[in-house]
């Protein structure tokens, strides 16, 4: 399968915990994002790597979050200390190098990894 | 003004018929516009893309760009049941690479 791979898919955790999530892109990509999603809302930008650097970052993201894409492949998003709040789905997305997207940018999407917190 | 704009829904249409999706947007968002279906419980799929003012078709669907009057929109032709889903609305933000989503139209094909 050459797409988009979270894990874990479903994760459970008491408040107050840490949680990580990983997400592998499809190959040849080398943007790679993350977005939350929650009940009845479109997904929400958390933030963007191209290649190992982390080019931006959303405000939303506070500082309990924490993301890394050390060798430019798989990326992981830590959640520190987490929130009832933080129960969403996690997607991550990824897309071709800027030489060969172009204007198109085009992003496909993993299956998510949908945190409950307790 | 949200960035993308999506009426929420549900819109309902008999099968076989045309089902009409429409997205406006700001002025932060250009150049690139995508259709995303999503199923109850999955994640977004990429149906559609348009960056050029016109009509693109695909097998049953069209997407048509006005960027004058900053609206998107997406037909589907001989609505089937399997096309009942929520279709999210994107767009490209402005000199940025990230794309900026609306909230979504739940559509329910009725047979």
């Amino acid at each position: 399968d050459t797409g988009v791979s979270q894990d874990p898919r479903h994760k459970i955790t008491k408040r107050g915990q840490n949680v990580t999530f990983r997400c592998d892109p499809i190959s040849e990509h080398n943007r790679l994002y993350w977005y939350r999603q929650t009940l009845g809302q479109g997904p929400e930008f958390l933030t963007y790597f191209q290649n190992e650097a982390q080019l931006e970052k959303s405000r939303l993201l506070s500082d309990r979050f924490s993301a890394e894409r050390p060798k430019g492949s798989f990326s992981t998003l830590e959640i520190q200390r987490t929130e009832q709040g933080d129960s969403a789905m996690y997607l991550c997305a990824s897309s071709l190098p800027p030489r060969l997207a172009g204007v198109r940018n085009e992003q496909f999407f993993g299956p998510g990894t949908r945190l409950t917190v307790l | 003004q949200k960035e993308v704009e999506q009426n929420s829904g549900p819109l309902s249409v008999p099968e076989g018929a045309i089902a009409s999706l429409n997205c406006t947007y700001s002025d932060r968002v250009s150049q690139s516009f995508f259709w995303y279906r999503q199923y109850s419980g999955k994640s977004p799929e990429l149906i559609m893309s348009i960056y050029s003012n016109g009509d693109k078709e695909d097998g049953r669907f069209t997407a048509q760009l006005n960027k004058a009057s900053q609206y998107v929109s997406l037909l589907i032709r001989d609505s089937q049941p399997s096309d009942s889903a929520t279709y999210l609305c994107a767009g490209r933000y402005s000199s940025a690479s990230k794309i900026i989503f609306g909230s979504g139209t739940r559509l329910s094909i009725r047979p």
